[in-house]
């Protein structure tokens, strides 16, 4: 599992209220990745980091921000959580392709999922 | 703008009886081709990676193939256990920092 870990790994909250959800990897990569998931459109991509303190926006970032400080974390939050923000939510990390500092394959974590009633 | 299309949505086959998915794609110079597997309730695990027209990998049941505008993912004599969602990525034409996913083909392989 790349040494990736999510959590809460289930929430279920309320509109309006911020929510944050914690990535942790132990194996020092350089980039880390925010994905949402649902029925009909697959993984979106919501914010990714390239580094600590160097992080840039997805597809599908409005009402998200993140923050990476260290480089084993990598924090998502809603800053209002609304209906629509129900979904699963993905960390993922992204070995280098040999010998170049681009990202090649990716590795994912088990996966949140966020409910907002 | 770029684009990941996956074929069929679903496929339904019977334990043995092989069959091929489908991942199209339109970005300006492709960087590489990633397959994933996903089982209910867990993340995407990775499977192949292919970079040029032409190259074919595989593991066990599974074989990855590449043309310039489309990847094929074959199934031999699929068991059981293959069951699941199968999602091909590309990275977009920007680069290698982000990744368009198709929406997936969930494969079921009856007993």
């Amino acid at each position: 599992d790349a040494g990736i870990t999510q959590s809460p790994r289930h929430k279920v909250t309320e509109t309006g209220t911020p929510v944050t959800l914690r990535c942790h990897q132990t194996e020092n990569h350089r980039y880390m990745y925010w994905y949402r998931q649902d029925p009909g459109h697959g993984l979106r991509l919501i914010h990714y980091s390239y580094g600590v303190k160097d992080t840039d926006k997805g597809e599908v970032s409005d009402g998200y921000s993140v923050s990476r400080s260290k480089t084993e974390d990598f924090l998502l939050t809603l800053e209002s959580a609304t209906s629509s923000q129900t979904s699963v939510y993905f960390c993922a990390i992204r070995f280098l392709v040999a010998g170049t500092v681009e990202g090649g394959e990716a590795f994912f974590g088990q996966g949140t999922r966020l409910t907002v009633v | 703008e770029d684009q990941v299309t996956q074929s069929p949505e679903a496929l339904r086959l019977q334990e043995g009886e092989s069959s091929s998915l489908n991942c199209s794609y339109t970005v300006s110079g492709l960087r590489g081709l990633f397959w994933y597997r996903q089982d209910p309730g867990k993340g995407p695990e990775f499977l192949f990676t292919l970079y040029s027209a032409g190259e074919e990998k595989e593991k066990e049941r599974l074989k990855a193939t590449l043309t310039k505008k489309e990847s094929f993912l074959h199934i031999t004599a699929p068991k059981p256990e293959d069951s699941a969602t199968y999602l091909c990525a590309v990275p977009n034409s920007g680069g290698y920092q982000k990744v368009t996913f198709g929406t997936g083909t969930k494969l079921q392989v009856i007993p």
